[in-house]
């Protein structure tokens, strides 16, 4: 079974540029989650998705960043403008909409912003 | 508001030692249980899980029962390896809109 995919792995970016994050969850799982880590910290929920709609996004700087998800399917976070403390790695889960299933992680994407 | 609190790492142990990472949990209804790890330069892997009250979830050697009285799920191994050395997360899926809550995270060093 294929994993959850994400790109790109690794993004360097300045102060007020902007950037994408691309994700592929695992197929068939309704669930999708975007979450921030930063180092040392434990993930931070940024959006829910089930399906196309969203289950809660109330983590979400939503000045700067947006995400959606066309057709239930891949999903796009973007940042515009990104700021320093966006500097983290961003991870991609996905789950089977129940409450038993564990939640697959992507690699993450490790973003920079100098 | 739901949420799970883990002991502050690191914890440093000798190799064969006996592990054990507190977790505790706040949460209404009934939420599902897990524990995710996280090898340096990897990404989150889930190490093991419990969906109910007094299930054990069992991997790799680690162990954890879901203990709905004192509203806890440590994390336990008997003797622990080298290659034990990570990150652990405790995290809980809700019943009603199946969002993860996650702990800080626990970093455990063994030592040879």
């Amino acid at each position: 079974e294929a994993g959850v995919a994400q790109s790109p792995r690794y993004k360097i970016i300045e102060k007020r540029q902007s950037v994408a994050f691309w994700c592929n969850p695992i197929s068939g799982h309704a669930t999708l989650y975007w979450y921030q880590q930063i180092l040392g910290q434990g993930p931070k929920l940024l959006i829910q998705f089930q399906n196309n709609g969203v289950v809660d996004d109330s983590q979400l700087p939503k000045d700067r960043f947006s995400a959606e998800r066309l057709k239930g399917v891949d999903s796009t976070l973007k940042i515009q403008p990104a700021k320093l403390e966006d500097s983290a790695v961003y991870l991609c889960a996905s789950s089977l909409w129940h409450q038993h299933t564990e939640a697959f992680f992507g690699q993450g994407t490790r973003l920079t912003v100098v | 508001g739901d949420s799970v609190t883990q002991m502050e790492g690191p914890v440093t142990l000798s190799e064969e030692a006996f592990l054990t990472i507190n977790c505790t949990y706040t949460a209404t209804g009934y939420p599902s249980l897990f524990w995710y790890v996280q090898y340096p330069g990897e990404g989150l892997q889930l190490l093991l899980k419990a969906t109910k009250a007094d299930d054990k979830g069992s991997n790799k050697g680690f162990e954890a029962t879901y203990r709905k009285e004192t509203t806890s799920f440590h994390l336990e191994k008997g003797s622990v390896q080298v290659s034990d050395s990570a990150v652990y997360f405790c995290a809980l899926k809700r019943d009603s809109n199946y969002q993860l809550i996650w702990g800080a995270g626990t970093k455990l060093i063994i030592k040879p």
